[in-house]
């Protein structure tokens, strides 16, 4: 399977809310509502953000949120706050096998 | 509480063999589906292999044939053998829990990572 397609890069300022998407096809994200997500920091590895498409893990800060359309899933984050800046990532099921998209570095200016 | 910890990365020529290691503490690595996620230096996450509970196991193409996944229940470890490597193998190798439920597309407990790197 290919790559999800996720913006390179994305920035807002404290405070702010920014949407990251996640563009599949109707053999990934558009067939299945099982998208997750992961905040990455430099060095460190991956975080479980969003899973089942809008579901938040026990200790993931409300400001996250996931949702779905069509063939798109995207990441919300409001009141953006300086420890969110990170890669993100977006994976989804594909039917016989996971795939992630690319990622998205986020810049809190 | 959950910990996941990977041994064995290193150095390797392309065409060698290595064998990381996870050992994992706060659950039953025997029970739960266990996966491979690599990384590749600077460069987005790609899905490696997953054990189901019942022994089950799966591979991404890129790895078919040349890597073996397995676990050893008394040790509560997971492991990844990896034959033939290739300078593309290059990359921070994470093993993670894959989260409940029947479809492998969410990870809830990640280790530290390792790093292998495949180079004469």
């Amino acid at each position: 399977q290919s790559a999800l397609t996720q913006p390179a890069s994305v920035s807002g300022s404290p405070g702010q809310s920014i949407t990251i998407s996640c563009t599949g096809t109707s053999s990934d994200v558009g067939s299945y509502n099982l998208v997750s997500w992961y905040q990455q920091h430099p060095g460190k590895a991956p975080k479980l953000m969003i899973y089942e498409g809008s579901k938040r893990p026990s200790g993931v800060s409300n400001r996250f949120s996931g949702s779905k359309s069509g063939n798109t899933a995207s990441l919300t984050i409001s009141g953006l706050q300086a420890e969110d800046e990170a890669d993100y990532y977006c994976c989804s099921y594909a039917g016989s096998s996971p795939v992630f998209g690319g990622g998205t570095k986020l810049t809190v200016l | 509480e959950v910990q996941l910890v990977e041994t064995g990365g290193g150095l390797i020529q392309p065409g060698g063999s290595l064998r990381l290691s996870c050992a994992a503490s706060g659950f039953t690595v025997s029970s739960n589906y266990m996966s491979w996620v690599r990384q590749a230096p600077g460069k987005g996450l790609e899905w490696v292999s997953v054990i189901y509970s019942g022994g089950s196991t799966y591979y991404a193409d890129s790895v078919k044939g040349r890597f073996t996944i397995s676990r050893d229940n008394s040790k509560n470890t997971l492991y990844l053998q990896m034959n033939s490597l290739r300078a593309e193998d290059t990359a921070v190798y994470y093993c993670a829990r894959v989260g409940l439920g029947d479809y492998v597309y969410y990870f809830d407990y990640w280790g530290q990572g390792t790093l292998v790197t495949v180079s004469s």
